[in-house]
């Protein structure tokens, strides 16, 4: 079964540019999440999508950032204008919210993005 | 507010012994605890699981403890093996609002020395 894949994994930027990041999950996996972890701290959620409907989007800085799920499969997390806190690891994960949720999500390698 | 804490930020044991990773919490409305495990350039993976009606669950080397009065979970590792040497997140969620929402701790870096 092929995991959860992300691109770039690397990414180094301006602030004030913008960056778009692309995640296809675990076929099947109706919940999608992207998650911030900036260095040396606890992955923090941005946004959770069920199917192509938004779940929590609480965390969201949405004056810059925005994502989207269109056909509730591939999602993209876009950021613009970047500042330099914005400097973290961009993880995607998805999980199969068939029956009882176990709390078990799919993460992707990540993408490292940097701002200068 | 940081609402799910490990406070160390590292841990070195020799191989064969027990690793004992813990974790604090302070949301009551947490009801579901989990352990992550992270290689480098890697994303995390999931270790380990525990509801808030059970004080302890056990996969093989690994062992979660809940504490519900102390808000405190820990996980041991026996025998701890260099492989096991990544970075240890706990994760807490709660039903309602947040859905399934992870909380996650700041991450605890576990080194095993052969």
């Amino acid at each position: 079964e092929a995991g959860v894949a992300q691109s770039p994994r690397y990414k180094i930027i301006e602030k004030r540019q913008s960056v778009a990041f692309w995640c296809n999950p675990i076929s099947g996996h109706a919940t999608l999440y992207w998650y911030q972890q900036i260095l040396g701290q606890g992955p923090k959620l941005l946004i959770q999508f069920q199917n192509n409907g938004v779940v929590d989007d609480s965390q969201l800085p949405k004056d810059r950032f925005s994502a989207e799920r269109l056909k509730g499969v591939d999602s993209t997390l876009k950021i613009q204008p970047a500042k330099l806190e914005d400097s973290a690891v961009y993880l995607c994960a998805s999980s199969n919210t068939q029956g009882a949720w176990t709390g078990e999500l799919f993460f992707g390698e990540g993408s490292r993005l940097t701002v200068l | 507010d940081q609402q799910v804490k490990q406070n160390s930020p590292s841990l070195s044991v020799q191989e064969g012994r027990i690793s004992i990773l813990n974790c604090d919490y302070t949301n009551s409305m947490f009801d579901y605890f989990l352990w992550y495990k992270k290689y480098p350039a890697e994303g995390p993976t999931f270790l380990i699981s525990i509801s808030s009606i059970k004080d302890k669950n056990e996969d093989g080397r690994f062992t979660v403890f809940l504490n519900k009065s102390a808000k405190h979970l820990s996980l041991h590792i026996v025998p701890s093996q260099p492989g096991d040497s990544a970075v240890y997140f706990c994760a807490a969620s709660g039903r309602g609002t947040s859905g399934s929402r992870l909380t996650f701790g700041e991450g605890t870096q576990l080194t095993v020395n052969p």
